[in-house]
């Protein structure tokens, strides 16, 4: 069964220093997304992607935050300048037309 | 503000059982409920329901909708400590031209042998 694959599974980053974590949606599907949850905490969406822009995104997304889908697998999402507070699980999800999304397994970013 | 409340937020039962989880909510622009799977890593999809009174099954798991009531339930019978998990609910609301997904606390469900 195709799947969201996220790498790396953990990113051990010092603060201030910038993050790209990678993310190859399924294949044939045309939405995408980044979530971020905090240890012990609910899941916080990010932002949407459609056709190739952002579509939607939260208070959380501010400017240290950006997406691009590079060519046509690839879905990243780049913390410029990383704060003790990006610490959290980031999950990747992809969804075709009309259908659930799927998640990644996620990354663990880890800010000293 | 949109928001959906899951209860209890944690449950502990024997294998065997079976346990009902809730999910309510209030959400404009509703378009669909999820249930997923949360064990160690990503959450795993389980149901999406759209349309009330319609029960969806897959093995021992069941859900069902009421968009009157804005609520939805996850029963789990025969519990196997496989079961074991955090389920979370999540209602997808339509935001301008996108879909969003508004996500519960979750319910941590731990099944002892």
């Amino acid at each position: 069964e195709p799947e969201v694959t996220q790498t790396p599974s953990h990113q051990v980053t010092q603060m201030g220093q910038e993050v790209i974590l990678r993310c190859v949606p399924i294949s044939n599907h045309l939405y995408f997304y980044w979530y971020r949850q905090i240890l012990g905490q609910k899941v916080e969406f990010l932002v949407s992607f459609y056709n190739n822009e952002i579509s939607e995104k939260s208070e959380i997304f501010d400017d240290q935050f950006s997406v691009e889908r590079p060519d046509g697998s690839n879905f990243t999402l780049k913390i410029r300048s990383t704060k003790l507070e990006d610490s959290a699980m980031y999950f990747c999800a992809s969804r075709g037309f009309n259908q659930p999304q799927h998640f990644g397994d996620g990354t663990r970013l880890s800010i000293l | 503000e949109d928001k959906v409340v899951q209860s209890p937020l944690s449950l502990v039962v024997h294998e065997g059982d079976t346990v009902t989880l809730n999910c309510s909510y209030e959400v404009t622009n509703f378009r669909s409920l999820l249930w997923y799977k949360q064990e160690k890593k990503a959450p795993t999809f389980l149901f999406m329901l759209t349309s009330s009174g319609i029960e969806k099954k897959s093995g021992r798991l069941s859900s069902i909708l009421d968009k009157k009531e804005l609520f939805s339930i996850l029963n789990i019978t025969a519990t196997q400590t496989g079961d074991s998990a955090v389920y979370l609910c999540a209602v997808e609301a339509k935001f301008d031209s996108n879909y969003q997904l508004i996500w519960g606390a979750g319910t941590k469900l731990i099944i002892k042998p």
